[in-house]
């Protein structure tokens, strides 16, 4: 079983709608979770850090469940430019603050 | 300019063949790391660096060696190149968490 796992998609959203997705980590000494954004072809970028109460930046919002090992993300108002590929990250310092990346959920905003 | 900078940026070689790609950064970051991306398979880490006498294996070592020349550079190289070797790979520094990556390197080995 991959450590951190996610659905590839893709998720074809509608301009302005809301979309959610999810990723599951096996290792529950897991202790920071990151969004990553990247866009075809080019190299990932931070999007924003998860905290345990829950954390919102502009349309991002990302939640953590650690009873159930999960964390989420969800777009709201989805952009034409939101189009990209989301990668889950998952940091222990117990392995030496290496993080370890999902396979990536993409997603495709559409007129 | 790009913080961390990898050339060349494509490559295309042929098995057996050695290849070095190479990592500059200019943020002043001690840790340095060097994944690959394979599709739906995400980052895999290769080797990665705390400092300049600081070298480690990641979960894909093999066929792979290093070099940490400064604080500033970071290079991979291949000794003997192989067809499951091509690949995606990025070099990138971290802080607080955070990593930089650089633009990548697409390498093909034919």
């Amino acid at each position: 079983r991959k450590e951190v796992e996610q659905d590839p998609g893709p998720f074809n959203v509608p301009e302005g709608a809301t979309v959610a997705f999810n990723c599951t980590y096996s290792n529950s000494a897991s202790q920071s979770f990151f969004w990553y954004r990247q866009d075809c072809r080019k190299e990932p970028k931070l999007l924003m850090s998860v905290y345990s109460s829950g954390n919102e930046d502009g349309r991002f919002t990302a939640q953590l469940n650690r009873a159930s090992q999960y964390i989420s993300l969800l777009i709201r108002d989805s952009k034409l430019s939101d189009s990209a590929t989301y990668l889950c990250v998952v940091n222990r310092e117990a392995a030496g603050n290496k993080l370890t990346f999902g396979g990536g959920t993409r997603v495709l905003v559409k007129p | 300019d790009a913080d961390v900078t990898q050339t060349p940026r494509n490559r295309i070689t042929k098995t057996g063949k050695r290849i070095m790609l190479e990592c500059s950064q200019t943020k002043g970051h001690d840790r340095m790391y060097w994944y690959r991306q394979d599709p739906g398979l995400g980052l895999r880490l290769i080797y990665y660096s705390f400092d300049v006498k600081d070298i480690n294996k990641g979960e894909i070592s093999d066929g792979y060696s290093v070099s940490r020349q400064a604080q500033a550079k970071f290079s991979l190289s291949l000794e003997s190149a192989i067809p499951n070797q091509t690949a995606l790979y990025f070099c990138a520094t971290t802080r607080n968490n955070e990593q930089f990556f650089g633009p990548g390197t697409r390498l093909t080995v034919l």
